[in-house]
């Protein structure tokens, strides 16, 4: 079965321009979460969505970023006028339930701003 | 401080080694997470616990709720083991769920 997936894989961008990054999470999951991995660095929570409804996005590091997820499936996170500091992998990752329940994670979008 | 703390850092074992990877937090949990992380690829769960221990082929993840602490063993290492491990805490009493995660051990396991 297909697993969680985010597009792009890579993506370079000049400093000030603006990003969207996809994820595609299992069919069915309620719960979808965006995390932030720095090199060499633990991955960092952005926000969480529970269907289409944003409940958490106390992880934002700033109001450049944005997330939705509008009809419960597909989610975007964007990020206007990048800075190098927003050089990372993100993470996307769903789950089948609200709370206590495995997450499964997408292969990461690596962003680079140049 | 980290509320998620790992050792080693780093870790260089022989192939067929016994391997322990510790953590220890400092929050409120409602469950631990084991995750690997190979280079270049997306996060795999080993484990989710609350409690005592699991146990898969030769991964054993064990908990002390008490203690606050966790460990994961390897039995019988291989090179394909070598990987990143990843402890993560799930939230106590959020309404998300969010993880907070560890820093990583960066495994390798030489033939």
């Amino acid at each position: 079965g297909a697993g969680v997936s985010q597009s792009p894989r890579y993506k370079v961008a000049k400093r000030g321009q603006d990003v969207a990054l996809r994820c595609d999470p299992i069919s069915g999951h309620v719960s979808l979460f965006w995390y932030q991995q720095a090199l060499g660095q633990g991955p960092e929570f952005l926000t969480y969505f529970q269907n289409e409804a944003q409940l958490d996005k106390s992880g934002l590091p700033s109001d450049r970023f944005f997330a939705e997820r509008p009809e419960g499936s597909v989610s975007t996170l964007k990020i206007q006028r990048t800075q190098q500091e927003d050089s990372a992998v993100y993470l996307c990752a769903s789950s089948p339930r609200y709370r206590d329940y495995e997450q499964y994670f997408g292969p990461g979008t690596r962003l680079t701003v140049t | 401080k980290n509320e998620v703390e790992q050792s080693p850092q780093n870790l260089t074992a022989q192939e067929g080694e016994f391997i322990t990877i510790n953590c220890s937090y400092s929050v409120g949990i409602s469950a631990l997470h084991w995750l690997q992380q190979h280079p270049g690829g997306g996060i795999v769960s080993l484990f989710m616990l609350s409690s005592g221990k699991k146990k898969h082929g030769r991964l054993i993840a064990t908990i002390n709720i008490q203690e606050k602490h966790s460990s994961l063993h390897i039995t019988a290492s291989h090179p394909r083991d070598s990987a990143v491990y990843i402890c993560a805490v799930g939230d106590y009493g959020g309404a998300t769920n969010k993880l907070i995660f560890g820093t990583g051990t960066l495994l390798a396991v030489q033939p």
